[in-house]
């Protein structure tokens, strides 16, 4: 079995600070994927990264990052200097060999001006 | 390049009335397909996954089910609705299997459905 957990329900805070959004997964295959997704008010899914399981290295990408830790099974994504764009519903996910896309609950973020 | 269609955007349904979403992807052969649900407030429910043509996986017994008649067609369906159908429904493909397994999921618009 494959789980995702977001354990961060909702987060609020105020524009300029940095923000982290955890996330621990569960999986007893040895080859999957791990991404993260933004879902806006608008309700599209944005594909941000995705992440294999071989590769540990960490991500930056303007002022995102991404720390993969296996040791601990985590997947977290740290938004820097956060604006108020960056309010929105954050999902980490999962996929392995047996091809279920399973995602976790989700965290609410709200940046505040 | 691929795309995935999913419709339509918005539905208003009476309670006990059939209810049936169409997916379709274009640009790709063989992808997984997926059906996600979405509650107000709340997380992704993954309730359908398809790794082939009349291949479905039901991660959630309820009052919905799925058909895939062709390769890059995946179809949503219910005989009656339920006031608890209420929901955005997410249709999803990836590519790959196993080892050879492709690393990102594409979705569609989404379609919000209203139970009245």
């Amino acid at each position: 079995a494959q789980k995702v957990t977001q354990a961060q329900t909702e987060i609020s805070v105020v524009e300029k600070e940095d923000v982290t959004l955890d996330c621990v997964y569960e999986t007893r295959d040895t080859t999957y994927y791990l991404f993260w997704y933004k879902q806006p008010p608008s309700g599209e899914l944005v594909f941000l990264i995705r992440r294999n399981s071989f590769d540990e290295q960490n991500e930056i990408s303007g002022r995102y990052s991404w720390n993969f830790q296996k040791s601990t099974s985590s997947f977290n994504f740290t938004i820097t200097a956060s604006q108020v764009v960056d309010s929105a519903v954050y999902f980490c996910a999962l996929i392995s060999s047996g091809s279920r896309l399973t995602f976790g609950e989700g965290t609410q973020l709200t940046v505040n001006p | 390049s691929q795309t995935i269609h999913q419709w339509p955007a918005t539905l208003v349904q009476p309670v006990g009335s059939p209810l049936s979403l169409e997916c379709t992807v274009e640009g790709t052969s063989n992808p997984n397909l997926y059906w996600y649900r979405q509650a107000a407030g709340r997380g992704l429910q993954l309730l359908f996954y398809s790794v082939g043509i009349g291949q479905i996986s039901s991660e959630v017994p309820q009052n919905l089910s799925a058909s895939r008649p062709q390769d890059r067609q995946f179809i949503l369906s219910s005989k009656k609705l339920l006031l608890s159908d209420s929901g955005f429904y997410l249709c999803a493909w990836s590519v790959g299997r196993g080892w050879d397994m492709n690393t990102e999921a594409f979705f569609g618009q989404g379609t919000r459905l209203t139970v009245v």
